[in-house]
């Protein structure tokens, strides 16, 4: 079965901050790549996907994310970050070719302060 | 479109019992996918229905059970209740044709005491 972690558990950030969030899966196939945010109270939501081609793709809010093949990683990334990204983010993996499953990262709780 | 919805929102259970969950997904999505979120474990993939069939499931005891109807709608069972199940279960609907993507609901807390 596949595996998707995620290094930091918890990551506390000042307002203004740069923000890179790691992601690594186990899978050396086709992969589509996710990362996900759930906001305080709220729902989860797509933050940016990766299918093909560039791998660096641009999601919401300012948030970009790198898919490196030969590293199997799919880090997340932003600038500066405000308090309103504090939330927490998960990374996720789906294999097309076998299954289609979603695997999932546990998750990294961010905080950021004013 | 409405996004996927979730029922109830809310629920406590004592031991033993058994709970149903109801999930419905985005209008013309077929694929329902359930998931256990506890803190600390981040999301657990309990299983995926697809045209009423179950085509994936995780690695949980089979006192979790599930079912999608011709409409795309899913419950998901749990039986003879732990104080362990305690979670948000989240349902996630999608496609499953071409790029796949999923959607959540809001999921809903079980509180089982």
């Amino acid at each position: 079965a596949q595996s998707v972690s995620q290094h930091n558990h918890h990551v506390i950030l000042s307002e203004a901050a740069s923000l890179e969030l790691g992601c690594n899966y186990s899978y050396g196939g086709t992969v589509n790549l996710f990362w996900y945010v759930q906001y305080p109270g709220q729902h989860l939501q797509l933050l940016l996907k990766y299918f093909s081609g560039d791998p660096l793709v641009k999601g919401i809010k300012g948030f970009e994310a790198e898919f490196i093949k030969s590293k199997f990683s799919f880090n997340l990334r932003k600038p500066s970050v405000q308090w309103s990204d504090t939330a927490e983010y998960f990374c996720a993996v789906n294999a097309p070719n076998t299954g289609n499953q979603f695997y999932f990262g546990t998750g990294t709780s961010l905080t950021v302060i004013p | 479109k409405a996004g996927v919805t979730q029922t109830p929102r809310y629920l406590i259970k004592t031991r033993g019992q058994q709970v149903t969950l109801s999930c419905s997904p985005i209008s013309g999505h077929r694929s329902v996918s359930w998931y256990q979120q506890t803190p600390g474990q981040g999301l657990q993939f309990l299983f995926e229905y697809f045209s009423e069939t179950q085509r994936n499931k995780g690695n949980f005891p089979g006192r979790f059970s599930g079912r999608q109807f011709s409409n795309s709608r899913s419950e998901m069972n749990v039986s003879t209740l732990e104080l362990g199940d305690s979670a948000l279960y989240l349902c996630a609907s999608g496609t499953r044709t071409g790029p796949n993507e999923q959607f959540f609901g809001p999921g809903t807390r079980l509180t089982v005491l």
